[in-house]
């Protein structure tokens, strides 16, 4: 059975002060792994996808990286805009479903 | 501009009245599903459509309908709510099936007493 787990649960940081959030999983066959950010009452928001071991992305502050069992999520010289809930997701072979964690909760004060 | 449209956003209803949520997308996606959020278990796949034609049960199906009929619409049925039903529901598409970016709409929160 595929399975996410994410750590920690709750990340509270100062501006500018950078940090990693992780995503453990275990899937048969990877197809893609996802990260999204979600802000409250809105529905998740997609920022990356990974398909294979090494693989690293980046976008402004986000960088996303990828081994055979887990993933990481930079976080450099966040901003409190930057608050959100970062979810992680896989999907393994065939047309079985997205595997979401429950996400880490970052907050960022300026 | 590019979304995945649901509606209500908001609803409270009783148990046993039956009621639909709708969902649109006007990105001429194939792939649709819906999702349900609970504190604590995170998001659970309920049912998926990979096009007009073929729909499957996800992790949750239980107590949910869906119906294809057209590709922009993903309708999510319940015929009898019930209160463990109570959740915040979210409806996704993707161009083409689950291994590529899904695009949300905002989420329906339904109440069921």
């Amino acid at each position: 059975e595929d399975q996410v787990t994410q750590s920690p649960e709750a990340l509270r940081l100062q501006e500018g002060e950078s940090s990693s959030l992780n995503c453990s999983y275990t899937v048969s066959g990877l197809r893609g792994l996802f990260w999204y950010r979600q802000d409250p009452g809105k529905g998740p928001e997609f920022l990356f996808t990974l398909y294979s071991a090494g693989e690293e992305k980046e976008k402004e502050r986000l960088k996303a990286t990828l081994t055979k069992k887990e993933s990481f999520l930079h976080i450099t010289a966040p901003k409190p805009e930057d608050s959100a809930t970062y979810l992680c997701a896989v999907q393994g072979s065939g047309n079985t479903p997205l595997v979401f964690g429950k996400g880490t909760r970052l907050s960022v004060i300026a | 501009e590019a979304q995945v449209t649901q509606n209500p956003r908001y609803l409270i209803t009783v148990t046993g009245k039956k009621l639909t949520v709708t969902c649109s997308q006007n990105m001429n996606h194939e792939y649709m599903s819906w999702y349900r959020q609970d504190p604590g278990l995170g998001l659970r796949q309920i049912y998926y459509s990979m096009n007009v034609e073929v729909t499957d049960k996800g992790d949750v199906p239980e107590g949910y309908k869906v119906s294809r009929k057209e590709k922009r619409n993903f309708p999510l049925i319940l015929e009898s709510p019930s209160p463990n039903q109570t959740s915040l529901y979210f409806c996704a598409s993707s161009l083409e099936g689950p291994n590529q970016p899904q695009h949300f709409g905002d989420g329906t929160r339904l109440s069921i007493l």
